[in-house]
């Protein structure tokens, strides 16, 4: 298995710029998770999928974030517009609902926003 | 508010030396618990879990912890340490919001 997939590894943007930051989890997991990683906030969730569907998404920190999960490959956070504060490492991880807190994650997206 | 705390953001061991690293959590009710471990540039990896079975729980890469309910603790040791396991290690709990908690995360150095 390939693992949980990311794209891009690494981003650099322009303040007020839009950002895209995709996701491919692991085959057969139904379980779809966002995180963000800082130095000052340490790790946070931001939101996660079960089977496509948004259900909890109350650590998205402003209306400028949103997530999608078209279909069970893919999921996509975006950011618009981006500012500075929002750099970090962005994460996501996936998982079965037979074992919901074992969790696979991603090799990050580290976003800079200048 | 329900929170994992890790002591210690940085430790440093020997090579060959016992590794300890804390972890406490609060919560009335004893929580599943983790530790993940992140080395550099890639994301994190499950190294243990505790799901209310043995108090005693085995990982990879020859660390083990112990939960101990009396002082909400779920610290990870490993008793040789050896240099790839320089990396940063994060407990976390799920407890009554059903969300993985993570702490703050230690970052592990070890010396030749």
């Amino acid at each position: 298995d390939a693992g949980v997939i990311q794209s891009p590894r690494h981003e650099v943007t322009e303040m007020g710029q839009e950002v895209t930051l995709r996701c491919k989890p692991i085959s057969g997991h139904d379980y779809l998770f966002w995180y963000r990683q800082t130095m000052m906030r340490g790790l946070e969730l931001l939101i996660y999928f079960n089977n496509n569907v948004p259900i909890d998404d109350s650590g998205m920190p402003e209306d400028r974030f949103s997530a999608k999960m078209p279909n069970a490959s893919f999921s996509t956070l975006k950011i618009q517009p981006s500012e500075p504060r929002d750099s970090a490492v962005y994460f996501c991880a996936s998982t079965s609902g037979t074992d919901y807190y074992e969790q696979y994650f991603g090799p990050g997206t580290r976003l800079t926003v200048t | 508010a329900q929170s994992v705390t890790q002591l210690g953001s940085h430790v440093s061991v020997s090579e060959g030396a016992l590794v300890l690293l804390r972890c406490n959590y609060s919560s009335s009710v004893p929580p599943y618990l983790f530790w993940y471990v992140q080395y550099p540039n890639q994301g994190l990896q499950l190294l243990l879990k505790y799901t209310s079975a043995a108090t005693l729980v085995k990982g990879i890469n020859g660390f083990e912890a112990e939960f101990k309910k009396s002082e909400t603790s779920f610290h990870l040791t490993k008793p040789s340490a050896h240099m790839s396991d320089a990396a940063e290690y994060f407990c976390a709990a799920v407890m009554g919001t059903g969300k993985l908690i993570f702490g703050q995360g230690t970052t592990l150095q070890v010396k030749p």
